[in-house]
């Protein structure tokens, strides 16, 4: 079952600019968790925002969460073309096991 | 530091046949393991997950089944694969303070 869904399903935007993703999700969670997928790779955890959270800071990622409408975004700043991937949202919902929205596709283009 | 390991990197199997994926950790005890897999430009499914030896939950009915016969160790398992059980096969691991999820490097299964 998915529980995060994320919009846009797909973002292209050229070196320098600022990419936002946003996702949705149903049910109460413990934490909300951000994720990024290399074509044909792993998943690599980029940062973790917990239900009491509001935001937080990992160097140019910037993610907000809001209990209240069940949503969180994730802003890279002055993206690069390396931060060309997929990138998932992902729910903790107290039970121990991780539930992935559908992801969005960014290109950055140099 | 911990480190996860899974193999094959790539298989392709014809249908009928069985199949055996193992995931291996390395640095850490006790770890929550997870199977997630993920379809062609789509997000990942989680199919089974232990916390520990002996303990599986199975999330989805299919045609696939897990074991944890170590601590450290998870094995995905079918006895006849089917076409649709092609995919990217994904193992993770989690833990006490580890913050996030430790992804493999993933098995792309396709079966003919």
């Amino acid at each position: 079952s998915q529980q995060g869904e994320e919009d846009p399903q797909a973002l292209s935007i050229q070196e320098g600019e600022n990419a936002t993703m946003n996702c949705s999700y149903k049910t109460s969670i413990n934490n909300l968790q951000w994720y990024r997928q290399n074509s044909g790779r792993g998943l690599v955890h980029l940062i973790l925002i917990r239900s009491n959270e509001r935001e937080k800071h990992s160097g140019r990622l910037r993610v907000t969460l809001d209990t209240s409408k069940k949503s969180s975004s994730l802003l890279i700043t002055a993206s690069r073309a390396a931060d060309t991937a997929s990138y998932f949202c992902a729910t903790d919902g107290f039970v121990g096991k991780l539930i992935f929205g559908q992801g969005t596709e960014l290109s950055v283009k140099p | 530091s911990q480190t996860i390991h899974q193999w094959p990197a790539t298989l392709v199997q014809p249908v009928g046949s069985p199949l055996s994926l193992e995931c291996t950790v390395e640095g850490t005890s006790n770890p929550n393991l997870y199977w997630y897999r993920q379809a062609a430009g789509r997000g990942l499914q989680l199919l089974f997950y232990s916390v520990g030896i002996g303990q599986i939950s199975s999330e989805v009915p299919q045609n696939l089944s897990a074991s944890r016969p170590q601590d450290r160790q998870f094995i995905l398992s079918s006895k006849k694969l089917l076409l649709s059980d092609s995919g990217f096969y994904l193992c993770a691991w989690t833990g006490l303070g580890a913050g996030g999820y430790t992804f493999g490097s993933g098995t792309r299964l396709t079966v003919v």
